[in-house]
């Protein structure tokens, strides 16, 4: 399997619940990224991971909690979300963080739904 | 701080028109430009990027982009317009190396334009 893999596809959960998105990329990149892609708005980058260390944090509230063990999986934890959180969240990986030289390269996503 | 303008949220042409998007961004020093589609149910795939040289940028599937410093525009063509088009576009920018003389790698996105193609 190439490419970004996300997990799962759809999630829908309650505010009180605690769930995980999985990313996995299978491209050798040493960048990884979560970002939230609402209805009428742009592209939100949330995390960014860069050799399983954190380089960005976008003022992201603690409910969610991102993991990277290892250069290849991404983790979203998830706890305590609200109505407002329900939206498309997009794992990406680059060859590295701090080059624009090396694009983007986005799963499909996974649809959370929080009721 | 850089921002992108997408001014139109959504678009119609038949098929085998041509097509324009439109796509300006606000940055003050050399800017790196993409342009990224996102078909339904899935993530965003790179069309073509611009970083240096040529202003005439080609990219996959048929699409190219002009980008023009005087307009601070970088904007999206294909001369005919496939059904299999029909996506959300998204414009995005970054840092240039001028930047502080180092590269950045985050990037700003637009809110997207919505082609339908009409058979």
């Amino acid at each position: 399997e190439t490419g970004v893999t996300q997990t799962p596809r759809h999630l829908v959960m309650g505010m009180t619940n605690k769930k995980s998105l999985k990313c996995e990329q299978h491209l050798g990149h040493n960048a990884m990224y979560w970002y939230k892609q609402s209805a009428k708005k742009p592209l939100e980058l949330m995390f960014v991971y860069s050799l399983e260390e954190r380089v960005e944090n976008n003022s992201v509230p603690s409910r969610f909690s991102p993991e990277c063990p290892n250069s290849s999986h991404l983790f979203l934890h998830l706890h305590t979300l609200q109505p407002e959180d329900s939206a498309l969240y997009l794992c990406a990986s680059s060859q590295d963080w701090d080059r624009l030289l090396s694009p983007l390269h986005f799963g499909n996503g996974t649809r959370l739904t929080v009721t | 701080a850089q921002s992108v303008t997408q001014p139109d949220i959504h678009i119609t042409v038949s098929e085998g028109a041509s097509l324009e998007l439109r796509c300006n961004y606000s940055y003050g020093a050399t800017p790196y430009l993409f342009w990224y589609v996102q078909s339904p149910g899935q993530g965003l795939q790179l069309l073509l990027k611009y970083f240096s040289g040529d202003t005439l940028v080609q990219g996959i599937k048929g699409f190219e982009a002009e980008f023009k410093r005087s307009q601070s525009s970088f904007n999206l063509r294909k001369p005919s317009v496939h059904w299999s088009d029909a996506a959300e576009y998204f414009c995005a920018v970054g840092a240039g190396r001028d930047a502080g003389g180092t590269s950045y790698g985050k990037l700003t996105f637009g809110q997207g334009t919505i082609l339908t193609v009409h058979p």
